[in-house]
């Protein structure tokens, strides 16, 4: 059985400009969520996605947005980047919906200049 | 609001000492609750869980945590500290409000020393 993977494992980007990253789920498993660690912080809930759909946000702005892929791997797209949005992106995939433990892929850094 | 707190930033155990990592929570009732542990460069590595049940919760690695409603807590615990648990861990909350949104304390960076 797989993990979580993500790619790619780290990214220079300047502000302004867009970025795709991209995540595929544990086998099996057909939610994701999305994370944003700032350094030096715990990790933020940006969004959640369930069979393709947007199950739930957290508080980030519509330039961040997702997808989902019947096979259930995952992209984040985060538009007109800004400084701040240097950090690692951390994705998580789960069994169900209604399955609690979410496990984790190794992270995409970001550094935006 | 619904928040995680983990009070303290840095901790330095000697090698084989014992740990406890303090974690506390605030929310309007019991959340599933979590630790996890993240070494440098990698994602985060589930050590262990609480849904109900008995309060004292054992995980991988060793580790252990327990569960106190009337102080809102949930602290970890190894009772022998091994060079290798040098790492971030970071305590986690769900409210299982329909969507899987965990809330994490801001970390404690554990330091072990020959």
């Amino acid at each position: 059985e797989t993990g979580v993977t993500q790619s790619p494992t780290h990214l220079i980007k300047t502000r302004g400009q867009q970025v795709t990253l991209r995540c595929s789920s544990q086998s099996g498993h057909n939610t994701v969520s999305w994370y944003q660690q700032a350094l030096g912080q715990g990790p933020q809930f940006i969004f959640q996605y369930y069979r393709e759909e947007e199950n739930g946000r957290g508080n980030f702005p519509p330039r961040f947005s997702g997808l989902q892929f019947p096979n259930y791997s995952s992209e984040l797209n985060v538009n007109a980047l800004e400084l701040d949005d240097s950090a690692l992106y951390l994705c998580a995939s789960s069994l169900r919906l209604d399955q609690e433990t979410q496990y984790f892929g190794p992270g995409t850094r970001l550094l935006v200049l | 609001a619904q928040s995680v707190t983990q009070p303290d930033i840095h901790i330095t155990v000697s090698e084989g000492a014992s740990l406890e990592l303090r974690c506390n929570y605030s929310y309007g009732a019991t959340p599933y609750l979590f630790w996890y542990v993240q070494s440098p460069g990698q994602g985060l590595q589930l050590l262990l869980k609480y849904f109900s049940g008995d309060t004292l919760v054992q995980g991988i690695k060793g580790f252990e945590a327990e569960f106190k409603r009337s102080q809102s807590s949930f602290n970890l615990r190894k009772p022998s500290v091994h060079w290798s648990d040098a790492a971030e861990y970071f305590c986690a909350a769900n409210m299982n409000t329909g969507f899987q949104k965990l809330v994490f304390g801001t970390g404690t960076r554990l330091l072990v020393s020959p």
